[in-house]
């Protein structure tokens, strides 16, 4: 069983770019789930993808967005980007219904992005 | 809006030592609740889970944890703390009935000196 998988491991962009940051979900998963980690801080939820369909959104503006795709892989994308989005971004899978909760989530090495 | 606290965000114990990671919590609802490790350059690993049934839940490397609805807490412990027990640790809650969004502490770094 393969666990979750990210690409690449570290990133470094310069402010104004667009970056793309990817996900394999873990076998059977079909729920994703994507979270920014600063440095000395908790996962902060981004949003999360059911079933190819965005499923809640935490506080963050629209230049972050995400795209799941048939296999449950996922991508998230980030226009614009600013100083203070460097960050480990963390992608999560697991197998949940919609409005259901309480399962574990699986989380991958993540994406180390740093903006200059 | 779904609200943890991790209370200090350093421990130390000497080896052998009990653990003890503080979480509370601010939900109407009582939520799902979680602890996760996170060893230095890696993702996230579950240590134990609360979702329904008995409130005392045991998790792996003899981590446990109570659910206590009336203090909204869900402390983490262990009875005698072991040098690979260093790392951060985070306590989650997910919202019942929102699907499975987990909403994270600021993270708890626990030192275990010899």
């Amino acid at each position: 069983e393969t666990g979750v998988t990210q690409s690449p491991t570290h990133l470094i962009k310069t402010r104004g770019q667009q970056v793309t940051l990817r996900c394999s979900s873990q076998s059977g998963h079909n729920t994703v789930s994507w979270y920014q980690q600063a440095l000395g801080q908790g996962p902060q939820f981004i949003f999360q993808y059911y079933r190819e369909e965005e499923n809640g959104r935490g506080n963050f503006p629209p230049r972050f967005s995400g795209l799941q795709f048939p296999n449950y892989s996922s991508e998230l994308n980030v226009n614009a980007l600013e100083l203070d989005d460097s960050a480990l971004y963390l992608c999560a899978s697991s197998l949940s219904k919609r409005l259901a909760g309480g399962r574990e989530q699986f989380f991958g090495p993540g994406t180390r992005l740093t903006v200059l | 809006a779904q609200s943890v606290t991790q209370l200090g965000s350093h421990v130390s114990v000497s080896e052998g030592a009990l653990v003890l990671l503080r979480c509370n919590y601010s939900s109407s609802v009582p939520p799902y609740l979680f602890w996760y490790v996170q060893y230095p350059n890696q993702g996230l690993q579950l240590l134990l889970k609360y979702t329904t049934g008995a409130t005392l839940v045991k998790g792996i490397n003899g981590f446990e944890a109570e659910f206590k609805k009336s203090e909204t807490s869900f402390h983490l412990t262990k009875p005698s703390a072991h040098m690979s027990d260093a790392a951060e640790y985070f306590c989650a809650v997910s919202p019942p009935n929102t699907g499975n969004q987990f909403y994270f502490g600021t993270g708890t770094s626990l030192t275990v000196i010899p």
